[in-house]
């Protein structure tokens, strides 16, 4: 069975720009969570979709933003770019909720922000 | 607000050492708690998922315990190896939406 999938693995962009992450969970899962992870914050939750409905939201601002399509895949996309979005996103995929099933992750796609 | 805290930060050990890694959070409400690894620039492996009513669970050479009245855990690692270096990070669901990790501990495993 084939893990998660990020696409695309690394991504240059500048300041103000806006960029669009992919993820592909595992055959069957249908909970898709995205995460963001820096030297100086650590791993921090930014959202979670489930059947095409974003279930769960962390703490970061509106520029941030996903959504999920019918066949669980699912998108990220940060608008207006800012140094400090620089960092390594990561998709995990779990049966039907991150909370109380196994997640599995991707390998994750970083991001430079100049 | 749930802190998860880990400690040591890093930890170096030789080759065939038992060692006890720990997690210890503030808020007991969770739903689960998970210890993943990771290694250098890549993404996380899950090693172990522990609900809130279980107290531990084992896989091969890895034990997780979880006591959530104290709010710690600990993830032992029995005779460890070189390829067990990598950070190791434990997660904790809250009630709330927003999943907590700890910072990590960074083990290295000298042959």
């Amino acid at each position: 069975k084939a893990g998660v999938t990020q696409t695309p693995r690394y991504l240059i962009k500048t300041r103000g720009q806006q960029v669009t992450l992919s993820c592909s969970p595992i055959s069957g899962h249908r909970s898709v969570s995205w995460y963001q992870q820096t030297p100086g914050q650590g791993l921090q939750f930014l959202f979670e979709y489930f059947s095409e409905t974003q279930r769960n939201k962390g703490n970061f601002p509106g520029r941030f933003s996903g959504r999920q399509f019918s066949n669980s895949r699912s998108e990220m996309n940060v608008s207006t770019l800012e140094l400090g979005d620089s960092a390594l996103y990561l998709c995990a995929s779990s049966l039907v909720d991150r909370r109380g099933d196994t997640q599995y992750f991707g390998p994750g796609t970083r991001l430079t922000v100049l | 607000k749930q802190e998860v805290t880990q400690i040591p930060a890093a930890l170096s050990v030789p080759e065939g050492e038992n060692l006890v890694l720990n997690c210890s959070f503030t808020d007991s409400a969770i739903y689960n708690l998970q210890w993943f690894r990771q290694d250098p620039g890549k993404g996380l492996t899950s090693l172990l998922l522990i609900q809130s009513s279980q107290r531990e669970q084992t896989s091969g050479r890895l034990n997780a315990s979880l006591d959530k009245s104290s709010g710690r855990s600990t993830l032992y690692i029995a005779a460890s190896q070189p390829g067990d270096s990598a950070t190791y990070l434990c997660a904790v669901s809250p009630f709330d939406n927003d999943m907590r990790f700890g910072a990590g501990t960074r083990l290295t495993v000298k042959p």
